[in-house]
């Protein structure tokens, strides 16, 4: 079964930092592009970055350009979010998913993790 | 930036009637190239992850029933539900992936009259 399991999450205060890892089975990781989406509590969603299968072709939201930095390991099939100075507006559950097609991102999300649980308070 | 307007911001139908969601997008979000519609739809149920319905605006996902359709093109997308059952109360969101930023609709809570 195709399946997407984030983890990393947790509390943690204002300025800090964070590292989400997502590990991806059951298809062939490394040919996928590769996303984050975040959903803030009794939110709705709003996608966060992107990356390509080989990592050279990346996109972020405005919200969190120059804070955040996705990146994968193709060997591990793992996919991850570096999160700095983190702000309360950054709370969320924060969602792995897989592009429907082979190839750059810009894609319907077709796979989706359960997500993991970043919550910013001092 | 795209964005995405959904209507109504909640709608309750009785079973086994039809349910109308509308998408909306600021610009559009047909390639003419090669005539694709770059808009997907998903349900969220409570507690889960959000599941693909549709994309390219009509195409069905795996496993997902023909009670389910996608219509529209360019700026103006539909999704339709045409005969209501109790698994299908959840959140629907629209997507727009035909540029970055990709963005969702503000979603659609679809209850049971």
């Amino acid at each position: 079964e195709v399946q997407l399991v984030e983890s990393g999450g947790g509390l943690v205060k204002p300025g800090g930092s964070l590292r989400l890892s997502c590990t991806a089975s059951a298809f062939s990781f490394r040919t996928y592009s590769m996303n984050w989406v975040r959903q803030a509590p009794g939110k709705g969603l709003e996608w966060v970055s992107s990356i390509s299968p080989g990592g050279d072709k990346i996109y972020y939201a405005d919200s969190v350009r120059g804070r955040f930095t996705i990146s994968r390991d193709n060997a591990r099939s793992s996919l991850y979010l570096e999160m700095n100075s983190l702000r309360a507006d950054d709370t969320a559950l924060y969602y792995c998913t897989k592009d429907t097609r082979v190839g750059d991102p810009g894609d319907a999300f077709d796979v989706w993790g359960l997500g993991t649980m970043v919550t910013v308070s001092s | 930036d795209i964005v995405m307007t959904q209507s109504p911001d909640s709608l309750a139908v009785s079973l086994g009637e039809r349910a109308t969601i509308s998408c909306k997008s600021s610009q559009s979000v047909l390639y003419t190239s090669n005539n694709k519609n770059y808009l997907s739809w998903y349900q969220q149920k409570l507690g889960q992850p959000p599941k693909l319905l549709l994309y390219w605006a009509s195409l069905r996902d795996s496993g997902v029933p023909d009670r389910f359709s996608g219509s529209g093109s360019e700026t103006n997308f539909t999704l339709t539900v045409s005969s209501l059952q109790p698994e299908d109360v959840a959140v629907y969101y629209c997507q727009q992936y035909y540029s970055t930023p990709l963005t969702f609709g503000g979603g659609t809570k679809v209850e049971i009259k």
